[in-house]
């Protein structure tokens, strides 16, 4: 079983919904968590990094962590067709990065 | 500012043929990493370089691979005896701190073995 699990999807969207999308991790030394966005045929994109349980909001990207269901999530408000792409959950406790699965979006014009 | 990058691009090669995969992480950056991305595995951590320490080599999936980083900077991901299960895209990522929370990955080599 993998240490981060998320649902690959798809998703699709219409434009401008909210885009919910959510991981499950099983290690808990885990404390740095991260979302990252990959076009096709691309590099990661670091999107947003959280320390330990809370939220935290960039734009129209909130992340929230919570510690005690180990369970990862990234909202988009507002979504606009350039978000389509995979989003990759990860989270480490030192510098390997355990990612999940990543879940491929579609926001429909 | 330049961000990492990789080269080549793509790379087809022949099974049993060895092949180089090359990473130049962003400019001052201590910290580097490599990880192969492929449809059945996902993203998987292969190994890390942290300025003059011994590398952590634990994800290299077989003695096949190896890894250098000359200078503190550029870096080399050697396959020998390429095999058709190593076709995958691999990936570099950098980063400036010690726990390399915050990494930049570059656009990654989509590499074919035929």
């Amino acid at each position: 079983q993998k240490e981060v699990e998320q649902d690959p999807g798809p998703l699709s969207v219409p434009e401008g919904a909210i885009v919910s999308l959510n991981c499950t991790y099983s290690n808990s030394a885990f404390q740095y968590f991260m979302w990252y966005r990959q076009y096709s045929r691309k590099g990661p994109e670091l999107l947003m990094y959280t320390y330990s349980s809370g939220n935290k909001e960039d734009g129209r990207f909130t992340a929230q962590v919570d510690k005690s269901s180990k369970y990862i999530s990234l909202f988009i408000r507002d979504s606009q067709p350039s978000d389509s792409a995979t989003y990759l959950c990860a989270a480490s406790n030192d510098y390997k990065l355990s990612f999940g699965a990543g879940t491929t979006v579609t926001v429909r014009a | 500012g330049a961000g990492v990058s990789q080269s080549p691009s793509n790379k087809v090669t022949e099974k049993g043929k060895d092949v180089e995969l090359r990473c130049d992480p962003i400019s001052g950056h201590t910290a580097l990493y490599w990880y192969r991305q492929s449809l059945g595995q996902g993203l998987e951590f292969l190994i890390y370089f942290q300025g003059n320490s011994a590398p952590d080599k634990s994800g290299l999936p077989s003695d096949r691979f190896s890894a250098e980083r000359t200078g503190g900077s550029v870096s080399t991901l050697t396959i020998q005896r390429t095999q058709q299960e190593d076709s995958a895209v691999y990936l570099c990522a950098s980063s400036s701190d010690r726990v390399g929370n915050e990494q930049y990955f570059g656009p990654g080599t989509r590499l074919t073995v035929t």
